[in-house]
Order: C-alpha cells, then sequence, then structure tokens
C-alpha cells in the first residue's frame, strides 16, 4: 500500500524555522517526482514546491522563493521541507503528493504548522 | 504568476449533470496544461480524480469524466450522488509551476 507520513509540524514563532519530512512506502520512491500543497484552515489549495526524482530540477511557488527549499534523499525515501522566517501567514497544513509519472496518485493526510507568538 | 479560475460554488440536484470549468489568465488551458481534478470533503486530505486532462485513477467514479470545453478545461459530473458533495480543484501547469484554482464547492441539493 502507497503511504505518505507528513512529520514535523507544530507551534512555531514567527521568524523561526521549521523542517518538514515525509516519509514514503509501498512504492519505488526514486522512480518519482514529488511535491509540497498547503492549505490554510478553511482556505484553498497552494502549491508550494516540486522536485524531480533526481533532485534535477526543483521548482517553487514565486511565494516561496529564497525562503523554503524543497529536498528529499532517496535512500531513505523522505521528502523534506525547510522553512525559513516563518510568518503567521505560513499557518497551514502541509501536505507531500507522489508526483509523475503517477498522476499525483496519494496523498499524505497533512502536518500542521501553526506560526505564532 | 498565473491565475487559475473557477466557480466559486454550484449546486446540482441528485442524479443531474453539473460541469465545473478551470480558467487560466495566460489564455487557453489546453492538453499541454495537463490539468488535473481533485475532491476533497471536509477534514479529509484532497484525492485526485482526474489527470492530464481526462484520465481517471482506478478509484475516480466512473461519474465524473474531464475535457476541454472551449479554453477551459472541464470537470463533468453525470447523476450526482449524496456524497459528491465536496470541494472541488482544478490545477495547471506551466513552466516550471503549477497552480491551482480557488476551488468550486459543489452542493448536491
Amino acid at each position: 500500500e502507497v503511504q505518505l507520513v507528513e512529520s514535523g509540524g507544530g507551534l512555531v514563532q514567527p521568524g523561526r524555522s521549521l523542517r518538514l519530512s515525509c516519509a514514503a512506502s509501498g512504492f519505488t520512491y526514486d522512480d518519482y517526482a514529488m511535491h509540497w500543497v498547503r492549505q490554510a484552515p478553511g482556505k484553498g489549495l497552494e502549491w508550494v514546491s516540486s522536485i524531480s526524482w533526481n533532485s534535477d530540477k526543483k521548482d517553487y511557488a514565486d511565494s516561496f522563493k529564497g525562503r523554503f527549499t524543497i529536498s528529499r534523499d532517496n535512500s531513505k525515501k523522505s521528502l523534506y521541507l525547510h522553512m525559513n522566517s516563518l510568518r503567521p501567514e505560513d499557518t497551514a497544513f502541509y501536505y507531500c503528493v507522489k508526483g509523475a509519472p503517477s498522476g499525483w496518485e496519494k496523498w499524505g493526510q497533512g502536518s500542521l504548522v501553526t506560526v505564532s507568538s | 504568476q498565473a491565475v487559475v479560475t473557477q466557480e466559486p460554488s454550484l449546486t446540482v440536484s441528485p442524479g443531474g449533470t453539473v460541469t465545473l470549468t478551470c480558467g487560466s489568465s495566460t489564455g487557453a488551458v489546453t492538453s499541454g496544461h495537463y490539468p488535473y481534478w481533485f475532491q476533497q470533503k471536509p477534514g479529509q486530505a484532497p484525492r485526485t480524480l482526474i489527470y492530464d486532462t481526462s484520465t481517471k485513477h482506478s478509484w475516480t467514479p466512473a461519474r465524473f469524466s474531464g475535457s476541454l470545453l472551449g479554453d477551459k478545461a472541464a470537470l463533468t459530473l453525470s447523476g450526482a450522488q449524496p456524497e459528491d458533495e465536496a470541494d472541488y480543484y482544478c490545477l495547471v501547469s506551466y513552466t516550471n509551476a503549477v497552480v491551482f484554482g480557488g476551488g468550486t464547492k459543489l452542493t448536491v441539493l
């Protein structure tokens, strides 16, 4: 069974950093691109970042360039999102998603990040 | 970045048919934008219904179909069921970015 389990979320003060992780299982992880998508409470989906299977290509939404960094460790079947200079408006559920060529087949259950003093 | 637009809300009667659309500020949505459609119910993670315009996953009910309609991507629900009441999001792919639409709240009533 394909599984994606996010971790690392929680309460963080404005201006601080946080690293999210996503543990993948049930599929050949290094065959797939991966994505991070977030959703503020009561709001819509927002694409954050994507990474190719071999980390050669990393893309970010304009809002996150220079502040967020996506990475992956294929030996650990893990995806990461390092977030710097966090703001209250970054409060959201952060989802990792299994990407191409799977047709965004699987979403994790999400990890809640709350940015507040 | 581009803006992707969806109807904020739609209502369909049980057993009825409804079409949700997905437009792009950059012009026509084409197959080259590989449009996706996602369904999200309250308290749940999204799930992917349609990718690459019209390709379904194994769990996608047959009553859902994806297409291009004029200059937009479209999701058509034929024979709506109460369990189809949900938020629906489209996704459009551009060079070096993907953008979600704002979502359509579909009510089955």
